[in-house]
């Protein structure tokens, strides 16, 4: 299957330290999507890449989030100082685009953080 | 700004009935719009996708939906629920930039009793 993959799929740590996810798109794809899902709720945009560039980042993403894409194929979020408020489902996806023209995004089965 | 709301947090069905799922969606422009199926602890898998062509859509599974303008509506249907498709259902508006960001709805959840 080359599907969008992510790694770890659980992640149980206590407040105050750091985290760091991964994903791996379907690898013919440019751009590449970080969202972040709470219990109950629909999933909410935290990120996008084109390629290797981070073109558009949301207000959710506090200061302690950073995303990386350095080659454009793997991206890595990363989570500074974790707070309880940051446990949720965090969901990537990918898809193929152009100028104005995208293809649906694909998603992967997401990283579930816990935090003690 | 682009919005979607979903009706019912909850609906179940009866094996072998129709299903209905309500969406509405807000958008200063033609939309982008899909339907999104999450099982329990798995990620989203695409049902179907409406850009712009037939306001009929027919997606995987037996789904389809209908974009009707006047209404502003997206509503999910099947003719005859199976238990494989108790799941989470999302409609998702695309934001309209060109990354195509997306903005989902709250979530129905369907139950289906044998």
């Amino acid at each position: 299957d080359t599907g969008v993959s992510q790694d770890p799929r659980h992640k149980i740590t206590k407040r105050g330290q750091n985290v760091t996810f991964r994903c791996d798109p379907i690898s013919e794809h440019n751009r590449l999507y970080w969202y972040r899902q709470t219990l109950g709720q629909g999933p909410e945009f935290l990120t996008y890449f084109q390629n290797e560039a981070q073109l558009e980042k949301s207000r959710l993403l506090s200061d302690r989030f950073s995303a990386e894409r350095p080659k454009g194929s793997f991206s890595t979020l990363e989570i500074q100082r974790t707070e309880q408020g940051d446990s949720a489902m965090y969901l990537c996806a990918s898809s193929l685009g152009a100028g104005n023209s995208n293809q649906p995004q694909h998603f992967g089965d997401g990283t579930r953080l816990s935090i003690l | 700004a682009q919005s979607v709301t979903q009706l019912d947090s909850h609906v179940s069905v009866s094996e072998g009935t129709p299903v209905l799922l309500r969406c509405n969606y807000s958008s200063s422009y033609s939309p982008s719009l899909f339907w999104y199926v999450q099982h329990p602890n798995k990620g989203l898998q695409l049902l179907l996708k409406y850009t712009s062509a037939a306001t009929l859509v027919k997606g995987i599974n037996g789904f389809e939906a209908e974009f009707k303008k006047s209404e502003t509506s997206f509503h999910l249907t099947k003719p005859s629920a199976h238990m494989s498709d108790a799941a989470e259902y999302f409609c998702v508006v695309s934001d309209g930039g060109s990354q195509g960001n997306l903005i989902f709805g709250k979530g129905t959840k369907l139950s289906v009793k044998p």
